[in-house]
């Protein structure tokens, strides 16, 4: 089945950084998703981006499905955007990675 | 929030037991999915429901088993508890024409002991 890859695993910033995570996935799809997992377990959806880039607030996500990787940015970080960050990709199922834990202190 | 509800929110069971988890979709969605996902890892897929009838499966034993109610929600069942299957179970759900867009409960937390 295809693999998807994230790094780092653990991200421990300052309010107010800016960081970048990786997804790496095996084979080629067109579908790439981010999802933010809080604290409480809830899974929310943050970007469906099979290619190119899309903004949301200090949020942004890139995809280069040729080179098979997608970068999400988080600018100016706050406490609230503590928790774990999953990329996925579908193939008659939605594909997990290991997800990033970010932990952002005050 | 995504409109997708779960109950109950914890559950502690013993093992051998049997339990039942309980899910809602959201509004206009006829397709549901089930993952687990154990504690540090992401979540793996159990299987879909589409139409009442499973569409799809991961590699879970027979064990897990549901169905889906003609309104779309849905129900896990997992027979013969084991330690491992100590998760969290989220529940997903989706329109069949847009099935790689989905949208999860907040989970159901299963300690066996």
């Amino acid at each position: 089945g295809i693999q998807v890859e994230q790094s780092p695993p653990d991200l421990i910033l300052q309010e107010g950084a800016n960081s970048t995570l990786r997804c790496n996935f095996s084979d080629s799809v067109n579908n790439l998703q981010w999802f933010h997992q809080n604290p409480w377990g809830q899974l929310i959806n943050l970007f469906y981006i099979p290619s190119g880039t899309k903004q949301n607030g200090r949020l942004s996500a890139t995809t280069v499905a040729t080179e098979r990787y997608s970068l999400l940015y988080i600018s100016s970080s706050q406490t609230t955007d503590s928790g774990v960050y999953f990329c996925a990709v579908f193939v008659y199922k939605l594909s997990f990675g290991a997800g990033t834990t970010v932990t952002v202190r005050a | 929030e995504t409109g997708v509800t779960q109950s109950p929110t914890h559950l502690i069971k013993t093992r051998g037991q049997q339990v039942t988890l309980r899910c809602s979709s959201q509004s206009g969605h006829n397709t549901v999915s089930w993952y687990q996902q154990a504690l540090g890892q992401g979540p793996q897929f159990i299987f879909q429901y589409y139409r009442e009838e499973e569409n799809g499966r991961g590699n879970f034993p027979p064990r897990f088993s549901g169905l889906q109610f003609p309104n779309y929600s849905s129900e896990l069942n997992v027979n013969a508890l084991e330690l491992d299957d100590s998760a969290l179970y989220l529940c997903a759900s989706s329109p069949w024409t847009r099935a790689e867009t989905q949208y999860f409960g907040p989970g159901t937390r299963l300690l066996v002991l």
